[in-house]
């Protein structure tokens, strides 16, 4: 199985922060990488795919990078709306796999 | 506008299966551009992918559950379902159903709402 490690697992932050989450693959997975927002009692919504392309509706403040084992998502400017968990998961191979999730919580 | 509903007995008895049905709402699973998938969540977790199922019956599965269990597509009802069989307290957990596409590298683009489903006598 391909493993995610997200960190960190838990990120305190004011609005209009700028927020980095670190994504690692336990083997290059290309660009086959994609992050996700999801807020309590609710399904995680699609925010990036393909590690940097903006999923459509998206606010730009959203962006990804990187390649092979290690990705980012950003947030610019943190806004009231954006404190959720994030995970990232990778559709590389099989298993499916998500990294273990980060929250972000109002400061 | 696409859209997905889990159904399906929120209460299961250790041992039995659980069996959940997702219907799809304003296109056709018949498509063979898409790929629909059962993920869950187990209260206060992270997100663990079950299988997967292609409109021509081909199937993949998470090794981790793959012997128990079955994922099928009823093109008929525009339904895909889940069986998960001989369950225990671990299975009790939120179950979203999802798509994914070649058009979004295969991320899951779309989910339902998500149906939770408790493992007790």
């Amino acid at each position: 199985d391909i493993q995610l490690t997200q960190s960190p697992s838990f990120l305190s932050a004011s609005v209009g922060d700028r927020v980095t989450i670190t994504c690692r693959a336990s083997q290059g997975i290309s660009n086959y990488l994609a992050w996700y927002q999801q807020k309590p009692g609710k399904a995680p919504k699609l925010l990036i795919y393909a590690a940097s392309t903006l999923q459509s509706g998206v606010p730009s403040r959203f962006s990804g990078s990187g390649s092979g084992t290690e990705f980012t998502l950003t947030i610019s400017s943190l806004q009231p709306e954006d404190f959720a968990t994030y995970y990232c998961q990778q559709p590389n191979g099989y298993p499916r796999t998500f990294g273990g999730g980060t929250k972000v919580e109002i400061k | 506008q696409v859209q997905l509903q889990e159904s399906g007995p929120g209460l299961v008895k250790p041992s039995q299966t659980l069996s959940l049905t997702c219907t799809v709402s304003g296109g056709s699973i018949s498509s063979d551009s898409y790929y629909w998938s059962w993920i869950r969540q187990p209260a206060g977790k992270g997100l663990e992918w079950i299988g997967r199922i292609y409109i021509s019956g081909n199937t993949n599965y998470n090794p981790s559950l793959k012997t128990r269990v079955t994922i099928s597509a009823d093109t008929s009802k525009n339904q895909f379902s889940l069986k998960l069989n001989s369950v225990t307290a671990a299975d009790t957990a939120v179950y979203y159903c999802a798509r994914d596409s070649a058009d979004y590298l295969y991320a899951f683009d779309l989910w339902g709402q998500g149906t939770m489903v408790t493992v007790s006598s």
